[in-house]
């Protein structure tokens, strides 16, 4: 049973560029959300999808979107990149919204230069 | 969302029993005590939860104060596979996971 995939493992971009990363939940999971971890940080949450729709959102700009498919799978996109939005981006599953226990993927590390 | 204080690091031996505290006294009735690691390198990964009673599971044991403005993860046996960052967080009726800096703990031979 393979857990959460995220892809790809590594990206650099340039500031101003657009990103897609990608996230395929574990098997029987629907709800995915995204989180962010800087360097010596603790991840921070970017939202949650379920059902195709936005459910929560973290503190982020709109710069930050994303999307959920048929499939349960999802992308998150980065417009209009900053230096600091370099970072560690951890996608989480879960069984619904309502379970607690989430279970990360490795994470893309997305650097901007 | 309510606060947790975790010290910056810990140091066991291969072994040992490992007490993880974690201080959350703005705690509110229905917050959730979750315990997630992350490996080095790995996405964090969950080890526990509890609301007012102790739990165990085949990782660890949480203990919860009795007034729940404390808590204390044990690892029975620390290995060196239980080298980790460890995150105690809170969590309401709300699905997101607010995770602090955690407790970054070492284990040596």
């Amino acid at each position: 049973d393979a857990g959460v995939t995220q892809s790809p493992t590594h990206l650099i971009k340039t500031r101003g560029q657009q990103v897609t990363l990608r996230c395929s939940p574990k098997s029987g999971h629907d709800t995915v959300s995204w989180y962010q971890q800087a360097l010596g940080q603790g991840p921070q949450f970017i939202f949650q999808y379920y059902e195709e729709e936005e459910r929560q959102r973290g503190n982020f700009p709109d710069r930050f979107s994303g999307h959920q498919f048929p499939n349960y799978s999802s992308e998150l996109n980065v417009n209009a990149l900053l230096l600091g939005d370099s970072a560690l981006y951890l996608c989480a599953s879960s069984r619904s919204p309502l379970v607690y226990e989430q279970y990360f993927g490795p994470g893309t590390r997305l650097t901007v230069t | 969302d309510a606060k947790t204080t975790q010290p910056n690091s810990m140091e066991s031996n291969e072994e040992e029993p490992v007490h993880l505290p974690c201080n959350h006294s703005t705690i509110s009735g229905t917050d959730y005590i979750h315990w997630y690691r992350q490996l080095p390198s790995q996405g964090p990964e969950y080890v526990i939860h509890g609301l007012t009673s102790n739990v165990n599971n085949r990782m660890a044991s949480l203990a919860i104060a009795e007034d729940r403005k404390s808590s204390t993860l044990i690892l029975h046996r620390a290995t060196l596979r239980d080298a980790a960052v460890y995150y105690c967080i809170l969590r309401g009726t709300a699905s997101k996971l607010t995770f602090g800096t955690g407790t970054r703990l070492q284990v040596t031979l």
